[in-house]
């Protein structure tokens, strides 16, 4: 099946410093990227779309200010949480499809 | 938007029985309805998938049927076994959306040996 990669699988970062995750389509092109979040114990939501060569759409609730994304190619979608927040501590996962949905490895941010 | 229910939120079964687990969801474009077994600090597993053209799928002991007038889709795992051990996840998509999914809250599946 079709493979999607995102790096790094954690990381530990200062409050107020800004940190990015990136989300590869490592066998197959995608024109949208799905950017989720996932608090212990709890469900996956969506954050936001990405977009090949054009802006991300955002959910409601979600600042686009403070989670930047890039979809500058047709296999590379970044989140980059700016100012981050021990709040901001959180799994986030990426998805692309082809036929289906597949996830990336996500990503463990710990804001300290 | 969607909106998917879950149910129920923990569930505990004894080795070799059957479990099911139910959603609901709201949005009558939905059609596509995909299950994910996710291990603690793991990306989501698919283990199964149906689309609402078809009202049952199986595979080996994982079942999934579709009720598409009362909007609500169910999974099945039959003979379970302790590494059946997880949280599942329902949810719901429309195949034009590049499957943007909506997520039910989860279900923690304990199966006892």
């Amino acid at each position: 099946g079709a493979v999607v990669s995102q790096h790094p699988s954690w990381v530990i970062c200062k409050s107020g410093t800004s940190v990015k995750i990136e989300c590869r389509s490592l066998d197959f092109q995608a024109t949208t990227m799905f950017w989720y979040r996932q608090f212990p114990k709890q469900s996956l939501m969506l954050m936001a779309t990405s977009n090949e060569g054009s802006k991300a759409t955002y959910e409601q609730g979600v600042e686009k200010d403070k989670f930047l994304i890039n979809h500058a190619s047709l296999t590379l979608s970044t989140l980059t949480v700016t100012s981050a927040h021990p709040e901001d501590s959180s799994f986030y996962i990426c998805s692309a499809a082809q036929g289906k949905a597949f996830f990336g490895q996500g990503t463990r941010l710990t804001v300290v | 938007g969607e909106n998917v229910e879950q149910h129920p939120s923990t569930l505990s079964v004894q080795e070799g029985d059957s479990a099911v687990i139910k959603c609901t969801y709201s949005d009558s474009a939905s059609n596509y309805f995909p299950w994910y077994k996710q291990e603690l600090g793991k990306r989501p597993q698919l283990i199964i998938d149906i689309r609402s053209n078809v009202g049952e799928k199986k595979d080996q002991r994982i079942a999934v049927t579709l009720n598409k007038t009362a909007k609500h889709f169910s999974l099945h795992i039959t003979e379970t076994q302790p590494e059946d051990s997880a949280v599942y996840f329902c949810a719901a998509s429309w195949v034009g959306s590049n499957y943007k999914l909506t997520f039910g809250k989860g279900t923690l599946l304990t199966v006892n040996p």
